[in-house]
């Protein structure tokens, strides 16, 4: 069974500064690897995707995440965070099988805060 | 449009009641899901459909009861609401089963009293 830690529960950073955002995921075969926003109160957004070919995938929000197989990583980072970013983050692994709707697994979430 | 809909947002019932929550996409999709947001926000599966019919159904009491009327509908029905039964959740879709996008409704908040 495939399975999403998200090591980091809670990460404050200032505004303006680096992010990263850790996943590690299990799973036998080659993954779909999803990282999905949750602001206060609200539905989940899909920031970007991994299904296969360039390991560095580009999303929205100026978001991007690196899949690395060897370590079974696939963490999202941005280079300048806005206060707008202060959200829930959910990294997402998919296992999807012929003839079947397997859905995702999620990890457990990272909540972001942002300072000034 | 909204891409999935789900109604009602918000949901406040005593304890015993039945409830239901609708949801509809309106991409055409082959497969859609339910799933549930506890207090924690930990996110897991609850049931899919593909094209009308059941795939997944994981450990969920049988007061939970997904009816599918046709491919872009999935309504959840809960007997016999209980106070753990609070939560988030979330209706989604997916153009098929073999490795698509999920695409998220946003939510419905249920609070048993």
């Amino acid at each position: 069974a495939q399975s999403v830690t998200q090591p980091d529960i809670h990460i404050t950073v200032s505004e303006g500064a680096s992010l990263e955002l850790r996943c590690n995921y299990s799973y036998g075969a080659t993954p779909y690897l999803f990282w999905y926003v949750q602001s206060p109160g609200q539905g989940l957004q899909l920031l970007l995707k991994y299904f296969s070919g360039d390991t560095l995938v580009q999303g929205i929000k100026g978001f991007e995440a690196e899949f690395k197989r060897s370590q079974s990583s696939f963490n999202l980072r941005k280079p300048s965070v806005h206060w707008s970013d202060a959200a829930e983050y959910f990294c997402a692994v998919g296992a999807y099988s012929g003839g079947g709707a397997d859905g995702l697994t999620f990890g457990k979430g990272t909540h972001l805060i942002i300072q000034p | 449009d909204t891409a999935v809909s789900q109604t009602p947002k918000y949901l406040v019932t005593q304890m015993g009641n039945d409830k239901s929550i609708k949801c509809e996409q309106n991409l055409g999709h082959d497969t859609m899901y339910w799933y549930k947001q506890d207090s924690k926000k930990f996110l897991k599966i609850m049931f899919s459909y593909n094209n009308k019919e059941l795939i997944i159904n994981e450990t969920v009491p049988n007061r939970f009861s997904p009816k599918s009327p046709d491919k872009a509908h999935l309504n959840l029905h809960i007997n016999s609401l209980e106070l753990g039964d609070s939560a988030v959740y979330f209706c989604a879709s997916s153009q098929d089963s073999s490795g698509n996008t999920i695409y998220f409704g946003e939510g419905s908040w249920l609070t048993v009293v």
